[in-house]
Formats: C-alpha cells, sequence, structure tokens
C-alpha cells in the first residue's frame, strides 16, 4: 500500500524550532516531489513547498519563503519540514503529500501548537 | 502567482440533486495541471479529479470535471449525504495555489 505517515502532534512555544516528518512506503521515494500543505484552524488549503528527494532540490511558495525549510534523507525515505523560531500564527495541521497527477497521496496531518 | 477563485462559497442542496462548483483563475491555467479535491470533516483531502476531467481510482462517476484556460467546473450528479465536504481546485504548474474552497451541505 502506498503511504505518507507523518509524525505526531507538537506543542512548542514562540521561538522555538521544529522538525516534523513523512516517510513515504509502498513505492519509490525519490521518484516523486513530496509537497507540504498548510491547513489554519477552520481555514483552506495553502501550497508551502515542495521537495525533489532525487536532486535534493527544494521550492518554495513566496509566502513561506525564508520562513521554513523542506529538506529529504532519500535513504530513511522521509521528508521534513522544518522552522527555526515559530511563532503563534504558525498553529495549523500540516499535510505532506505525494506529487504526482495532482496531490495523490496525503499522509494524516501534523497539528503543531505554538503557544505560551 | 495564480489566484483561483471558488464560488459558491457554500452551496445547500437537497439529496438527489446537482451541485456545481466553479474555480475561475486569474490567468489561464494549463489544463493538465488543475485538479479537485475533497476534504471531508477531520479529515486529509483527496484527489477527486486531475487534468480537468479524469476521475482519481474510486471516485464515483457522479463526479465529473470540465473546463480550460480560466474557468473549470466540478459537477456532482445525484447527491447524496456522503458528498458532505469541502472542494478545493488547485493548479499545480510552476508556483502551485489552491482555490478558497466551497463547503457543500445536505439540507
Amino acid at each position: 500500500e502506498v503511504q505518507l505517515v507523518q509524525s505526531g502532534a507538537e506543542v512548542k512555544k514562540p521561538g522555538e524550532s521544529l522538525r516534523i516528518s513523512c516517510e513515504g512506503s509502498g513505492y519509490s521515494f525519490n521518484d516523486y516531489w513530496v509537497a507540504w500543505v498548510r491547513q489554519l484552524p477552520g481555514k483552506g488549503l495553502e501550497w508551502m513547498g515542495r521537495i525533489d528527494p532525487k536532486q535534493s532540490e527544494s521550492r518554495y511558495s513566496p509566502s513561506f519563503e525564508g520562513r521554513i525549510t523542506i529538506s529529504a534523507d532519500k535513504s530513511m525515505k522521509t521528508a521534513y519540514l522544518q522552522w527555526d523560531s515559530l511563532v503563534a500564527s504558525d498553529t495549523a495541521t500540516y499535510y505532506c503529500a505525494r506529487r504526482s497527477t495532482g496531490l495523490d497521496v496525503w499522509g494524516q496531518g501534523t497539528t503543531v501548537i505554538v503557544s505560551s | 502567482e495564480i489566484v483561483l477563485t471558488q464560488s459558491p462559497d457554500t452551496l445547500s442542496l437537497s439529496p438527489g440533486e446537482t451541485a456545481t462548483l466553479s474555480c475561475r483563475a486569474s490567468q489561464s491555467v494549463s489544463s493538465i495541471f488543475l485538479v479537485w479535491y475533497q476534504q471531508k470533516f477531520g479529515q486529509a483531502p483527496r484527489v477527486l479529479i486531475y487534468g480537468t476531467h479524469n476521475r482519481a481510482k474510486g471516485v464515483p462517476d457522479r463526479f465529473s470535471g470540465s473546463g480550460s484556460g480560466t474557468t473549470f467546473t466540478l459537477t456532482i450528479n445525484r447527491l447524496e449525504p456522503e458528498d458532505c465536504a469541502v472542494y478545493y481546485c488547485q493548479q499545480y504548474g510552476t508556483s502551485p495555489t489552491f482555490g478558497q474552497g466551497t463547503k457543500v451541505d445536505l439540507k
């Protein structure tokens, strides 16, 4: 079965760093880009960026450029989304998804709460 | 950046009726890169339609997509209770974007 499994929920304080993960299985991880999508509480979907695991090449939405880092470890078949300094407005659910014909396989989502 | 505007924001229909959801782009979108997703409450989104009109695996034929250029449509025939969800369009060209979503609920 093709699936993406994300790391668990996180509660962090403003200013802290965080890395969440997304492990792929059931397919050739290197052959598909992995995207990250944000969903603020009660709101819609926002494209954050994506990584090509084979090339380790990342591209970011202008709205998120400079605030996040997307990376991948091919040997671990895992993509990562990282913040160096969280703010309260980063509170959201974050999804990873495989880019094929659209985003055809999604992770279950990781909820991140940033609160003092 | 291409802005996608969906209408209406909310659609309230009776079971068995037809839902017509619109997605308008601020500039032309390649039909290959236009996708529709369904997101039910508390779940991750799932792809319904890709390449404007191709149904994803397992999607009932009650769902159909059409359009070109800057205007795209998702049609849901014979609405069922399980279709209550938020529907998003997305273009995944060079700088992907999503529409703001249309909520479909049943009367």
